[in-house]
């Protein structure tokens, strides 16, 4: 069955940690991946996305992922995190057969200031 | 551009009652989705609109839910005879038509509470 897995439920770090969140999906065809991030009292926003190219994808407020097929994985990283980074994040994945975005369970990100 | 934006954002219901949400897309999204998640999990398709027509439904959504979008703009969400079960955040996203952009823009949400 499709799925998405993100292996990290809560994480905390302190301010200027590194940071890296795992997801792995299951193996579908070709795929176009996902990173959500709703902050505290707001709405899912898009933090980056992979459709094809570049497997190191870019995305906003310093945040970055990688694609790497052979895992079926696209984790998330930012080098050094700040307290406003606290919120939840979800991995995502279209399938090119299907015309609905999967999504993890999410991961909990807490920043100790 | 507004934004996707639902109404209500909040609703509390008791057990039986009908109710009928709404979203509206951001404009020229021909593509329209409804989402359900729940306390610590992440959005479940429910269904899918391209343009008026109801293109894909999920398995979760039961008997007791019904999903319109009659002139392809706005859509609205009615699940009837409410349970408890129900209780959950209720989410639409919206889809530009362009071919190979497949980024979902969310709205806020209505939060469903079955009493």
């Amino acid at each position: 069955a499709q799925s998405v897995s993100q292996h990290n439920h809560h994480v905390i770090l302190s301010e200027a940690a590194s940071l890296e969140l795992g997801c792995n999906y299951s193996y579908g065809g070709t795929v176009n991946l996902f990173w959500y991030v709703q902050y505290p009292g707001q709405h899912l926003q898009l933090l980056l996305k992979y459709f094809s190219g570049d497997p190191l994808v870019k995305g906003i407020k310093g945040f970055e992922a990688e694609f790497i097929k052979s895992k079926f994985s696209f984790n998330l990283r930012k080098p050094s995190v700040q307290w406003s980074d606290t919120a939840e994040y979800f991995c995502a994945v279209k399938y090119s057969s299907a015309s609905k975005i999967i999504f993890g369970s999410g991961t909990r990100l807490s920043i100790r200031p | 551009d507004t934004g996707v934006s639902q109404n209500p954002r909040h609703k509390i219901t008791k057990r039986g009652q009908n109710v009928t949400f709404r979203c509206d897309p951001i404009s020229e999204h021909n593509r329209l989705y409804w989402y359900r998640q729940t306390l610590g999990q992440g959005p479940e398709f429910l269904t899918y609109f391209q343009n008026e027509a109801q293109l894909e439904k999920s398995r979760l959504l039961s008997d007791r839910f019904s999903a319109e979008r009659p002139k392809g703009s706005f859509s609205t969400l009615e699940i009837q005879r409410t349970e408890q079960g129900d209780s959950a955040m209720y989410l639409c996203a919206s889809r530009t038509p362009q071919g190979g952009v497949h980024e979902q823009y969310f709205g806020p949400g209505t939060r469903l509470t079955v009493t």
